[in-house]
């Protein structure tokens, strides 16, 4: 059965403190796997997209990379606006999966 | 370029009642695909709708049916609510899932329905 699992699901860092979130899946097929961020009563907002194992993403203090079993979302010195959820997703033959996310705060 | 929008953002309804929520994609966009997200399951897929087609669906019973017409823009149905309907409704677009980079989907803010 696909799945898609992030760990840890929530965590608290202090401003500066640089921490790697988790996304582990099991799916058949992977067509690609995606990063998004959500803020408390918005939508996802979309962050990265990785296709192959190896390969890296980054944008400003977040850095995603891929392996064949997990994909880590480095965050260097992060700053209180940093704080969010973080979904972790992958895209099988015919459908999107999501992990239910890493609440991540940032304490100044 | 102006995001996806969702309406309402929010709705009331009672049990048994029914619901039609409304999304319009990017301009562009020919996939839409809605989810229900809730706090104990997170995000789950719906169904996908491209050219006007259903052409993905998830394990959601019936009563959750969707239309996409000729200009993109989606409608979400729910008949017969239930309490465990309450959920947010996220609706997303993409060009196309067919095909990279295409997958990219973009999500609109949300519609927060509550069943009393």
């Amino acid at each position: 059965e696909d799945q898609v699992t992030q760990s840890p699901e929530a965590l608290r860092l202090q401003e500066g403190e640089s921490s790697s979130l988790n996304c582990s899946y099991t799916v058949s097929g992977l067509r690609g796997l995606f990063w998004y961020r959500q803020d408390p009563g918005k939508g996802p907002e979309f962050l990265f997209t990785l296709y192959s194992a190896g390969e890296e993403k980054e944008k400003e203090r977040l850095k995603a990379t891929l392996t064949k079993k997990e994909s880590f979302l480095h965050i260097t010195a992060p700053k209180p606006e940093d704080s969010a959820t973080y979904l972790c997703a992958v895209l099988t033959g015919n459908q999107f999966y999501f992990g239910t996310g890493t609440s991540l705060t940032v304490i100044p | 370029k102006a995001g996806v929008t969702q309406t309402p953002r929010y709705l009331i309804k009672t049990r048994g009642q029914q619901v039609t929520l409304s999304c319009s994609p990017i301009s562009g966009h020919r996939s839409v695909s809605w989810y229900q997200q809730t706090p104990g399951q997170g995000l789950q897929f719906l169904f996908e709708y491209f050219s006007e087609t259903q052409r993905n669906k998830g394990n959601f019973p019936g009563r959750f049916s969707g239309r996409q017409f000729s200009n993109s823009r989606s409608e979400m149905n729910v008949s017969t609510l239930e309490l465990g309907d309450s959920a947010l409704y996220l609706c997303a677009s993409s060009l196309d899932w067919g095909q990279s980079p295409a997958y990219e989907q973009y999500f609109g803010p949300g519609t927060r329905l509550t069943v009393t």
